[in-house]
């Protein structure tokens, strides 16, 4: 299997410009998961899927932020506009649902100048 | 919502002692407990977990202890190596929930 997939892995972009990162979960697994991580905040959940549906977008901060998983094989993560402070290292997670490991994928570290 | 508090946030000791890192959480319904170590610039690493029915569990020099009541957990990593170095998450989570991390202890060993 080749894991949790996302991409791009590096993102700069300018403030005010929108930013689409992208996941492709483990196949099979039922729940997927969006991170991120800061030096300031840590790692932060923003927002988990249960097949296919959003359950908890509590953590998303703003609502320039806003997460879709059309189908099992794939979720995006939109931010616009982006601001500087979105800078941060965004991670996608995989499960097969209920108290088990969640599986990570590389990330994908957004730079906003 | 759960909090979860980690504790040192820096820990060096001498390659081949002990290393040990504890936690609290406050949600009482969280049941499930990993820890995840991560290098620079990877992703994280889950490399030991515990649910909430067991008190105890180990998996080599690495071990995870579970006090429900109390709401805390601790992991135990023994003769450390070189290695091991890394920054080292807790995190808790009810059921199918995400996870809730704590900030994250770097472990450093001294050769």
């Amino acid at each position: 299997d080749a894991g949790v997939i996302q991409s791009p892995r590096h993102e700069v972009t300018e403030m005010g410009q929108e930013v689409t990162l992208r996941c492709k979960p483990i196949s099979g697994h039922n729940s997927l998961f969006w991170y991120r991580q800061t030096m300031m905040r840590g790692l932060e959940l923003l927002i988990y899927f249960n097949n296919n549906v959003p359950i908890d977008d509590s953590g998303m901060p703003e609502d320039r932020f806003s997460a879709k998983m059309p189908n099992a094989s794939f979720s995006t993560l939109k931010i616009q506009p982006s601001e500087p402070r979105d800078s941060a290292v965004y991670f996608c997670a995989s499960g097969a649902g209920g108290p088990r490991e969640q599986y990570f994928g590389p990330g994908t570290r957004l730079t906003v100048t | 919502g759960e909090n979860v508090e980690q504790h040192p946030s820096t820990l060096s000791v001498q390659e081949g002692d002990s290393a040990v890192i504890k936690c609290t959480y406050s949600d009482s319904a969280s049941n499930y407990f990993p820890w995840y170590k991560q290098e620079l610039g990877k992703r994280p690493q889950l490399i030991i977990d515990i649910r909430s029915n067991v008190g105890e569990k180990k998996d080599q020099r690495i071990a995870v202890t579970l006090n429900k009541t109390a709401k805390h957990f601790s992991l135990h990593i023994t003769e450390t190596q070189p290695e091991d170095s890394a920054v080292y998450f807790c995190a808790a989570r009810r059921g199918a929930d995400g996870l809730t991390f704590g900030k994250g202890t770097h472990l450093i060993i001294q050769p």
